[in-house]
């Protein structure tokens, strides 16, 4: 069974430009959340969907957003991109929402550097 | 509101010693508590979780954990480290009924295996 695929894994942009990033979950998983890791501020919770949803959102500006799809696959797009969005963006994957009793299974992540 | 401390940031034991990585919590729910492990470049693999059956819980890799409600604590344990276990280690909480909205993730500890 194939894990939790995120695209692309390692990108480079400048600041002022935007991104979007990739999530394809594990097959037959219907809830996917976003998270932001950076050696400062750790793992946080940037949103969550199920079914084309989004159920949740942390504590990020707007230029943050996401999107997911009906075949459960989901976007997160930042645009007008600063210094401090240089970070590992991960992604992961639950059967469930919500699934505080289950299991989230994680991509490798998308390591975005912004000079 | 919940929190999640871990009293270390940096853990360094040699081969085939104990590993002992110490979490504590504060939630005002009944916790869902979990470990997860991240090698570099690499995503969240979950060790071990908690959700209120056996307080001694036995996860992957000879790992294990044991809540104990009033120490507010869920320390990770192993009795024999190996050179493959070395990696940073995040202990999680969730409150009951939540997405990952409610999740909250320690700063993690990286653990060093010396040969």
């Amino acid at each position: 069974k194939a894990g939790v695929t995120q695209t692309p894994r390692y990108l480079i942009k400048t600041r002022g430009q935007q991104v979007t990033l990739s999530c394809s979950p594990i097959s037959g998983h219907r809830s996917v959340s976003w998270y932001q890791q950076t050696p400062g501020q750790g793992l946080q919770f940037l949103f969550e969907y199920f079914s084309e949803t989004q159920r949740n959102k942390g504590n990020f500006p707007g230029r943050f957003s996401g999107r997911q799809f009906s075949n459960s696959r989901s976007e997160m797009n930042v645009s007008t991109l600063e210094l401090g969005d240089s970070a590992l963006y991960l992604c992961a994957s639950s059967l469930v929402y919500p699934w505080s009793t289950g299991e989230l299974f994680f991509g490798e992540g998308s390591r975005l550097t912004v000079l | 509101a919940q929190s999640v401390t871990q009293l270390d940031s940096h853990v360094s034991v040699s081969e085939g010693t104990p590993v002992l990585l110490r979490c504590n919590y504060s939630s005002s729910y009944s916790p869902s508590l979990f470990w997860y492990v991240q090698h570099p470049n690499k995503g969240l693999q979950l060790l071990l979780k908690y959700t209120s059956a056996a307080t001694l819980v036995k996860g992957i890799n000879g790992f294990e954990a044991e809540f104990k409600k009033s120490e507010t604590s869920f320390h990770l344990t192993k009795p024999s480290a190996h050179m493959s276990d070395a990696a940073e280690y995040f202990c999680v909480v969730s409150h009951s009924g939540g997405g990952a909205d409610g999740l909250t993730f320690g700063k993690g500890t990286h653990l060093i295996i010396q040969p």
